[in-house]
């Protein structure tokens, strides 16, 4: 128990379905981040949170839409998808949003898109 | 090429053998971190270090920063142990690079 916890840990969607996913984090922390891993290929950082202000988005096309409401609850809004968006999305928290610092992920949410 | 390489892809040991799994990075670095993804996806810390040595239980992690490589040893492995393992650098710019991990299957 890392203290993250996401949900669904699965989901199958359609290319035109709206589905969201969630991130809670119990630790207190200020930063929270939203990465992709996909088969064969480093994660890779979507969105930084930091005191629940958007610090970096890394050119994530607009069918993903982060919001953090407050500093423990991180979501990912997801519509019209493609079936390339397919992957294992990671949710983590760190203490200050320093990239020197430790992190703490989610189990993640399997997503596949049909 | 990616910023940060690991060595080998893929590595099945026996129950008790001694096991390295290698990490090389081409940037200036603040520091360096392990990481373990077991199946079903979740990720833990193991260390992070930006010179020397850490050790935890049977892992241990040693850093040369001249040589820009670090290296994640475990001792006395058991099939708990196998998980995927990866490496990620804090670039200078303050930019966190993963590698693509390293699977790692303990047999008995």
């Amino acid at each position: 128990e890392t203290g993250v916890t996401q949900t669904p840990r699965h989901l199958v969607m359609g290319m035109t379905n709206k589905k969201s996913l969630k991130c809670e984090q119990h630790l207190g922390h200020n930063a929270m981040y939203w990465y992709k891993q996909s088969a064969k290929k480093p994660l890779e950082l979507m969105f930084v949170y930091n005191f629940k202000e958007q610090t970096e988005n890394n050119s994530v096309p607009s069918r993903f839409s982060p919001e953090c409401p407050n500093s423990s609850h991180l979501f990912l809004h997801l519509h019209t998808l493609q079936p390339e968006d397919s992957a294992l999305y990671l949710c983590a928290s760190s203490q200050r949003g320093a990239t020197n610092e430790k992190l703490f992920f989610g189990s993640g949410t399997q997503l596949s898109v049909l | 090429k990616n910023e940060v390489e690991q060595s080998p892809q893929n590595l099945t040991a026996q129950e008790g053998e001694f096991i390295t799994i290698n990490c090389s990075y081409s940037v200036g670095i603040s520091a360096l971190h392990w990481l373990q993804q077991h199946p079903g996806g979740g990720i833990v810390s193991l260390f992070m270090l930006s010179s020397g040595k850490k050790k935890h239980g049977r892992l241990i992690a040693t850093i040369n920063i001249q040589e820009k490589h670090s290296s994640l040893h475990i001792t006395a492995s058991h099939p708990r142990d196998s998980a995927v393992y990866i490496c990620a650098v804090t670039g200078t710019a303050s930019k966190l690079t993963f590698g693509t991990g390293t699977r790692l299957q303990v047999t008995l």
